[in-house]
């Protein structure tokens, strides 16, 4: 079965640059979330996207963007990068449905900043 | 705000020993629960959920029972093995929300 894909799988990244996480949400899924997990840490909210609506946003800094395109595939923008960022950026989709539906989550987009 | 806490790790076991991994949760109104792993260097992987009080979650051995009444979600298994080696997370999602709140994970070590 098809499963979300993220790219790219990993990044480095200077001080100062800027870097675009793409995600491909399993196919007729209309929901995309992005979270960040730093090391050791638990993943953390910072945006979704329903129907290329923003529908709810978490923890994601100013310098961070995000969009969700016609296709339903979504990137995150992230400038002035800080070496606070390198973290594992998980993104995740769920089907059309009620706020019971699962959500299904990509192998994760390992960024480094130095 | 919601919010799960975890038991905190790392957990190590031997084979075929019993596994419990405590968590309980903080919300309002009728929140689902879920229970994700994460083996090493991979992505996170729903394990079993549950959406309404009583419910069982249960896939692969591991079960977790939503208890309404002690806000719990705890996560058990009766004999595990070396391939269960993980990062075990508990999350919540609320009755009004999209996004997932997880707990800090707990590392579980299994050795043969």
């Amino acid at each position: 079965a098809a499963g979300v894909i993220q790219s790219p799988r990993h990044l480095i990244k200077e001080k100062r640059e800027t870097a675009t996480l793409k995600c491909y949400p399993i196919p007729r899924h209309d929901t995309v979330y992005w979270y960040q997990q730093g090391p050791g840490q638990d993943p953390q909210f910072l945006i979704s996207f329903y129907e290329k609506m923003q529908s709810d946003k978490g923890s994601i800094p100013d310098r961070f963007s995000a969009q969700q395109f016609s296709d339903y595939h979504s990137e995150l923008n992230m400038s002035s990068l800080e070496l606070g960022d390198s973290a594992l950026y998980f993104c995740a989709s769920s089907p059309p449905g009620g706020s019971y539906n699962e959500q299904f989550f990509g192998p994760g987009t390992r960024l480094t900043v130095l | 705000g919601d919010s799960v806490t975890q038991m905190e790790g790392p957990v190590t076991l031997s084979e075929e020993a019993f596994l419990t991994i405590n968590c309980t949760y903080t919300a309002t109104g009728y929140p689902s629960l879920f229970w994700y792993v994460q083996y090493p260097g991979e992505g996170l992987q729903l394990l079993l959920k549950a959406t309404k009080a009583d419910d069982k979650g249960s896939n692969k051995g591991f079960e977790a029972t939503y208890r309404k009444e002690t806000t719990s979600f705890h996560l058990e298994k009766g004999s595990v093995q070396v391939s269960d080696s993980a990062v075990y997370f508990c999350a919540l999602r609320g009755s009004n929300d999209y996004k997932l709140s997880f707990g800090a994970g707990t590392t579980v070590t299994v050795r043969a």
